[in-house]
């Protein structure tokens, strides 16, 4: 089936420094969502992009659509310890029944 | 506005039993889906649910059958248990069908099953 490949699997930063994850697959979306998922709960909504080359903000947190549709990447600045959690991104195919698929995670962990 | 609902949060099952959950999404959206989380499969696409017609259907087996309700609440039930089933299984509702728009999750409901 359609893959998603997300790295890093897992980061270990210092509070205060930069973070970059990104997702891509040999398929074309049509739409990428990334959500962050606090242990014990479900995942929640940080950005939705919607066109192929589009950059949107949400506070720190900055998340881009690849110009090619098949990849997205999601950076995090200045990172803070509530930062800490597992992101997902999900990308909906272009072709067939258009459902979301999901990358694997990345877990960020944070030292203070 | 209140978010997506799921019940009961957590539950406990022995091999061969049944289980049934519930999941009430956001007023006014149309359309559920349910997922399966595992820490070594990720996130995994069940079924989708949108005016009480089944939508999508992922590659799980029979034994995981849902439906909706005119309200659009929804319910997802696992025959037979299996020690393997032991997962967090998450609800997620749309205003549209899974085809577009945002989807929002519930709070998911643990299943262990021993």
């Amino acid at each position: 089936g359609q893959q998603l490949n997300q790295s890093p699997q897992s980061m270990f930063i210092q509070e205060g420094e930069d973070v970059s994850m990104n997702c891509t697959s040999s398929s074309i979306f049509n739409t990428w969502l990334w959500y962050k998922q606090d242990p014990g709960e479900g995942p929640v909504l940080l950005i939705a992009l919607y066109k192929a080359g589009e950059l949107t903000s949400n506070g720190r947190l900055t998340a881009q659509f690849g110009i090619t549709r098949k990849d997205s990447f999601l950076n995090i600045s200045a990172s803070i310890p509530s930062d800490v959690g597992i992101y997902f991104c999900a990308g909906r195919l272009i072709q067939g029944a258009q459902k979301l698929v999901f990358g694997q995670g990345t877990r960020l962990t944070i030292n203070p | 506005k209140a978010g997506v609902t799921q019940t009961p949060r957590y539950l406990i099952k022995t091999r061969g039993q049944q289980v049934t959950l519930s999941c009430s999404p956001i007023s006014g959206h149309r359309s559920v889906s349910w997922y399966q989380q595992t820490p070594g499969q990720g996130l995994q696409f069940l079924f989708e649910y949108f005016s009480e017609t089944q939508r999508n259907k992922g590659n799980f087996p029979g034994r995981f059958s849902g439906r909706q309700f005119s309200n659009s609440r929804s319910e997802m039930n696992v025959s037979t248990l299996e020690l393997g089933d032991s997962a967090l299984y998450l609800c997620a509702s749309s205003l549209g069908s899974l085809n577009t728009g945002e989807l929002f999750f519930g709070e998911g409901s643990r299943l262990t099953v021993l």
